[in-house]
């Protein structure tokens, strides 16, 4: 079975600061998805952001990148120029993508709060 | 928004009652999964549906049953409610198998157990 370990409960920066969230995971297989999802106030879980475990480039959308390091299966999420409106829940999740029907296995979450 | 929907938004129930829970898919997603959100934790997987039939469980008990109708929309019931039956209750659809397809999420029904 997988696991998704996020090791910062709450992290709290500046408006405009870099913030990088954690995320390790644990699995047996190879062929995998990894996602970050926002949850913010309004509970609707949004996805951020999606990575295919076998591309080698770190995918990036706008102001959030990944770095994701197989080997050491990390997979942390950098939000670069944070705005008010990135405070919420983030949370890293892991699919197997070679058949079956596991559903989506997250980690506890991190509370980001955008301080003023 | 994601074009997902659930109802109700919120639920008050007593132990040992019986529960029904609504979702409406992203318009042409054909797989359903539903999750249960704990307070302060991550949401874990109950079940997921494709193309009405079950076709992956986690690890819920058989109260927790489903249904996927011909239009995609999905139900999720819960019998016997307990105490620990309290979260928030997520659906999310996907095109074709989440395992290829990223999943949407709705807004989700709180559920209280008294």
């Amino acid at each position: 079975a997988q696991t998704v370990t996020q090791s910062q409960p709450e992290m709290s920066v500046q408006e405009a600061e870099t913030v990088t969230l954690s995320c390790t995971y644990d699995t047996s297989e190879n062929n995998y998805y990894l996602f970050w999802y926002k949850q913010p106030p309004s509970r609707q879980m949004i996805l951020v952001i999606r990575q295919e475990a076998y591309k080698q480039q770190n995918a990036t959308e706008n102001r959030f990148s990944v770095n994701f390091q197989k080997a050491a299966k990390s997979f942390s999420l950098k939000i670069s120029d944070s705005q008010l409106g990135d405070t919420a829940m983030y949370f890293c999740a892991f699919v197997y993508s070679g058949g079956g029907a596991d559903g989506l296995t997250f980690g506890k979450g991190t509370h980001l709060i955008i301080q003023p | 928004e994601t074009g997902v929907t659930q109802s109700p938004t919120h639920l008050i129930k007593t132990r040992g009652q019986q529960v029904t829970l609504r979702c409406s898919s992203q318009s042409g997603h054909n797989t359903v999964s539903w999750y249960q959100q704990a307070l302060g934790q991550g949401p874990q997987f109950i079940f997921q549906y494709y193309r009405e039939e079950e076709n992956g469980r986690g690890n819920f008990p058989p109260r927790f049953s489903g249904l996927q109708f011909p239009n995609y929309s999905s139900e999720l019931n819960v019998n016997a409610l307990e105490l620990d039956d309290s979260a928030l209750y997520l659906c999310a659809s996907s095109l074709g198998s989440p395992q290829q397809e990223t999943q949407y999420f709705g807004p989700g029904t709180r559920l209280l157990v008294l």
